[in-house]
C-alpha cells in the first residue's frame, strides 16, 4: 500500500521555466512533509520540507505547497536549471511517536534542458 | 553542517563472505540512524531503524540475521551483509537523524555504498 505516490516517473523542463513535481498522500496522520534531491549512485540531498500547519515554505528557488484537504503537496522550482536535473522523491514524516520514519514515495526524474 | 559519510563507497565481493559498511554522523550528533536499500529506478526502501546503544528495529520482510546493525556511538552505525549473495547487491543508503538543527525528522543521508556480489 504506497501511502506516498510521485504519479509522474518523469518531466522535462526548459531552462528558466518553471518545474513543478506532485506528490500526493494517503495517511491523514501525516505531519511533516520534506523534499530530496538525488544524483545518481549518490545518496539523497534534503532540499526543503514544511510542517502540516503551514500551506507554503519557500526557500530561494525552491517553493513547497502543502494543500492538506487534498492530500496533496508540490515542489516548484523557478527559474529551473540544467543543474537541477536528478530524482527528486517526496517523503512524509509518519508521525507515530519517535520513529521518525520516513515513508518515500517512487520518485520523479526531472530533466531541464538548457 | 548536517554531513554524513558513508564508507567504503563501492565494494565487490565472493558469495559466501560478509561485507561491512559503515556510517558516520561528521558534524551532529546521531540520536537515530536508518538504513535504506534502493535497487535500479525504484525508491528508498527502509531496512531498518537504530537507535543509539539499542538493538535495531527492522522492517517487516529483513531478515535481521542477514543484516546485522551495530549503533554503538552517537556518531557511528554499521551494517553488516552476511554471507552475502548476488540477491544483496544493492545500493545501500544510511541517514541520520539528530542534533543538527531543523525540525527532529529531518533525515540527511550518506552517499551510499554499492554492494556487488558475484
Amino acid at each position: 500500500d504506497q501511502q506516498v505516490k510521485q504519479n509522474s516517473p518523469s518531466l522535462s523542463v526548459q531552462e528558466g521555466r518553471i518545474s513543478i513535481l506532485n506528490c500526493d498522500y494517503t495517511n491523514s496522520m501525516f505531519d511533516y512533509f520534506l523534499w530530496y534531491k538525488k544524483y545518481p549512485a549518490e545518496g539523497p540531498t534534503f532540499l526543503i520540507s514544511i510542517s502540516s500547519i503551514k500551506d507554503k515554505n519557500e526557500d530561494g528557488r525552491f517553493t513547497v505547497f502543502l494543500n492538506k484537504s487534498a492530500k496533496h503537496l508540490s515542489l516548484h522550482i523557478v527559474p529551473s536549471q540544467p543543474g537541477d536535473s536528478a530524482v527528486y522523491f517526496c517523503a512524509a514524516s509518519d508521525g507515530s511517536g519517535n520513529t521518525g520514519k520516513l515513508i518515500f514515495g517512487q520518485g520523479t526524474t526531472l530533466q531541464v534542458k538548457p | 553542517g548536517a554531513v554524513v559519510s558513508q564508507h567504503p563507497s563501492r565494494v565487490i565481493c565472493k558469495s559466501g563472505t560478509s561485507v561491512k559498511i559503515e556510517c558516520r554522523s561528521l558534524d551532529f550528533q546521531a540520536t537515530t540512524m536508518f538504513w535504506y536499500r534502493q535497487f535500479p529506478k525504484q525508491s528508498l526502501m527502509l531496512m531498518a531503524t537504530s537507535n543509539e546503544g539499542s538493538k535495531a528495529t527492522y522492517e517487516q520482510g529483513v531478515e535481521k540475521d542477514k543484516f546485522l546493525i551495530n549503533h554503538a556511538s552517537l556518531t557511528l552505525s554499521t551494517l553488516t551483509v552476511t554471507s552475502a549473495h548476488p540477491e544483496d547487491s544493492s545500493f545501500y543508503i544510511c541517514s541520520a537523524r539528530g542534533l543538527a538543527g531543523g525540525r527532529w525528522e529531518t533525515q540527511y543521508f550518506g552517499p551510499g555504498t554499492r554492494l556487488l556480489v558475484l
